[in-house]
């Protein structure tokens, strides 16, 4: 079955930049969406399709995918983004939605 | 705009069945498909299954033998049956709407509109 890979933890510095990552076996054939998700909410969708930000979703937002990862990056890191980020796909091989293990983001 | 309100049971004992329900209002009910994802305490989002509005389902095959999940048109809902719970189940259980759609890339789905979430404990 297809599986994502996630870092537990990614730090940044306040204003800087964020990087959070999300590999798979050839997951640049895929489309990747991100989720937000902050304690006791349910998620939010930040990212659809490898690169593109739902209405409300800020610029600093962004999407790439390529080969063996995708990178969810946040620029201008601000305090509110602190917050667990979850990519996801959908497998056509076992028809099902597959979640990487989540990421959890420290603004510094 | 699209709100989904799902409720159920929240306590069970080991071995019942857990039973949610979700509510859709607003948008359109047919052309998505309608998931339940669930989150263990402190842990990450596992997606159980999804069904369309003409019943078609695709569960995830690890909880395949224990879930239903059906759909009412009618009423715009759609639940969730989990039969044989054991402690393992305790998890939120949120209701999504699954956009599918098909690109060079072949098949996806995203989820841009999530129910509040329920949390479901079992325990004796």
């Amino acid at each position: 079955s297809y599986e994502l890979t996630q870092p537990l933890s990614v730090s940044v510095a306040l204003g800087q930049t964020a990087r959070i990552t999300c590999g798979g076996n050839n997951i640049g054939s895929k489309n990747v969406h991100w989720y937000q998700q902050k304690p006791g909410q349910a998620p939010v969708l930040v990212i659809y399709r490898d690169s593109n930000r739902p209405s409300g979703i800020p610029e600093r937002f962004s999407g790439s995918n390529s080969g063996n990862t995708a990178t969810l990056t946040i620029s201008r890191a601000q305090a509110g983004d602190e917050a667990d980020y979850y990519c996801q796909v959908w497998d056509s091989s076992t028809a099902r939605v597959v979640f990487g293990g989540g990421t959890k983001l420290t603004v510094l | 705009q699209v709100q989904l309100q799902q409720w159920g049971a929240g306590l069970l004992k080991p071995s019942e069945t857990l039973s949610l329900t979700c509510a859709v209002y607003g948008g359109s009910f047919s052309g998505y498909y309608w998931s339940w994802i669930r989150q263990p305490p402190g842990k990450g989002l596992e997606w159980i299954g999804e069904i369309n509005h003409s019943g078609s389902t695709n569960y995830n095959p690890s909880l395949k033998s224990r879930v239903t999940i059906s759909v009412d048109t009618s009423k715009n809902q759609f639940s969730l049956k989990l039969s044989s719970v054991t402690a393992a189940d305790t998890a939120v259980y949120y209701c999504a709407r699954g956009h599918r759609y098909y690109d060079s890339s072949g098949y996806s789905e995203y989820f841009q509109h999530w129910g509040q979430g329920t949390l479901v404990t079992v325990s004796s």
